[in-house]
């Protein structure tokens, strides 16, 4: 299995919304993660099963999906939301996860 | 609060195995619909996942991996073990251990540890 598709970089004004897509044909066959990554730092989840948010998650991340492409919305960004994003699937052909390329998030 | 700590030789030669340890405090090692998840990610680049094993002791592998790869379950000590054998420069990375709940995402990671190989 390759690696789930996201672009490169998403630059967004504070306050503004960044969109981060990820696509990939396990997208459309199960639940999709997405992970916040800042420097230095080790991964945390922000979505779990497409749209579900985790408990202390701030309300201005949100997920959906639409066929094999899931969508990370950070709606107001804040500057401390800057870092790599990375989704997540599970590729029940191979019985293993899929991560996406990443996605690096630049607040102007 | 579920707490990850990876522990292990931060330089290996080429040809050596990893080892590494990841002590769980906080969340019972079996017992619950967990699995426990080892993953890994060179300097700038993205998340690789190695391997999985359930709190029953069953495992599942990245196909890539899988011929080098090990991972068990020490209940004595309550840790996750990694074993990766004929070790390349091109394993040298970050190594995480992680939680993942019944849900199939990674919802507590350990701090990662950074695992070069080099002659």
């Amino acid at each position: 299995s390759s690696d789930l598709t996201q672009p490169p970089s998403v630059s967004v004004s504070p306050g503004q919304t960044a969109t981060i897509t990820c696509s990939g044909n396990e997208v459309g066959k199960t639940f999709a993660s997405w992970y916040q990554q800042r420097p230095g730092q080790s991964p945390e989840m922000v979505i779990y099963q497409d749209n579900q948010r985790p408990s202390g998650i701030p309300g201005r991340f949100s997920g959906s999906k639409s066929g094999n492409t899931a969508t990370l919305t950070i709606t107001g960004t804040q500057a401390m939301d800057e870092g790599d994003y990375f989704c997540q699937a599970w590729d029940s052909d191979t019985v293993s996860f899929v991560f996406g390329t990443g996605t690096k998030v630049t607040v102007l | 609060q579920v707490k990850l700590q990876e522990s292990g030789p931060g330089l290996l030669k080429p040809s050596q195995t990893l080892a590494l340890s990841c002590s769980v405090s906080g969340a019972p090692l079996t017992g619950g619909a967990y699995y426990w998840s080892w993953l890994r990610q060179p300097a700038g680049k993205g998340l690789e996942w190695i391997g999985r094993i359930y709190t029953s002791g069953n495992t599942n592998y990245s196909p890539s991996l899988e011929s080098r790869v090990s991972i068990y379950l020490d209940m004595s000590k309550k840790e996750v073990s990694l074993k990766l054998s004929s070790v390349t420069a091109a394993d040298t990375a970050v190594y995480y251990c992680a939680r993942e709940a019944p849900t199939r995402a990674h919802d507590f990671w350990g701090r990662g540890i950074l695992v070069t190989v080099s002659s």
